[in-house]
């Protein structure tokens, strides 16, 4: 059964400063690995696709990247702003089916 | 490309009561997805469906909880005598049948508060 961890469960920094959120999980064998955001009381939005076959993606100031081997992702957000403070969930996918187990989230508050 | 659009965004109900949710997806979108997520929590997995047709069924998803999408279209959940604990976001996710490429999109969620 696939968990997936996100420690720290809140970050704090300053705007301009890059920072990077990690995500573990426990099986291996994962299909794709997907970042989200959520803003308060919304839904999901999608940020970042990785396959299992792929080591990293980039969508602008965004960079996840897929470590197999070790059980890991991490989400590399560069020169962050005030704008980027939401939560941030990674989720593995253990099938084609594209059913995704979740972490807990990362909350992120990026001051002025 | 409108998104996933989710029916009521809030439902207060009385314990007991029946509720019923209505998600409408992405149209073409082959994947309808349930998920369930409470305060503090990441969504967990209840239900999905490939078209009409239900796949798989968490074991979160009690004798209480039922879910359709009769044409392949919509989908509506109905839980039946709410109880406190079925307090929870419920949000509805969409996919394209395209393999590992295909991300999940979610509409904004129906928040239900039992009372």
């Amino acid at each position: 059964k696939q968990e997936v961890t996100q420690i720290p469960a809140a970050l704090s920094v300053p705007e301009g400063e890059n920072l990077v959120l990690n995500c573990s999980f426990t099986d291996s064998a994962i299909y794709n690995l997907q970042w989200f955001r959520q803003d308060p009381g919304k839904g999901l939005t999608s940020l970042l696709l990785i396959q299992s076959s792929q080591r990293e993606q980039t969508s602008g100031r965004l960079n996840a990247s897929l470590d197999k081997s070790s059980g890991r992702s991490t989400l590399y957000i560069a020169a962050s702003q005030p704008g980027d403070s939401a939560t941030y969930l990674c989720a593995g996918g253990t099938g084609a089916n594209s059913k995704l187990t979740f972490g807990k989230g990362i909350t992120l508050s990026v001051r002025p | 490309d409108t998104g996933v659009s989710q029916d009521p965004r809030h439902k207060i109900t009385k314990r007991g009561q029946n509720v019923t949710f209505r998600c409408d997806p992405i149209s073409e979108h082959n994947r309808l997805y349930w998920y369930r997520q409470t305060l503090g929590q990441g969504p967990e997995f209840l239900t999905y469906f490939q078209n009409e047709a239900q796949l798989e069924k968490s074991r979160l998803l009690s004798d209480r909880f039922s879910a359709e999408r009769p044409k392949g279209s919509f989908s509506t959940l109905e839980i039946q005598r709410t109880e406190q604990g079925d307090s929870a976001m419920y949000l509805c996710a969409s996919s394209p049948m395209l393999g590992q490429n295909s991300p999940l999109h979610f509409g904004n969620g129906t928040r239900l508060t039992v009372t």
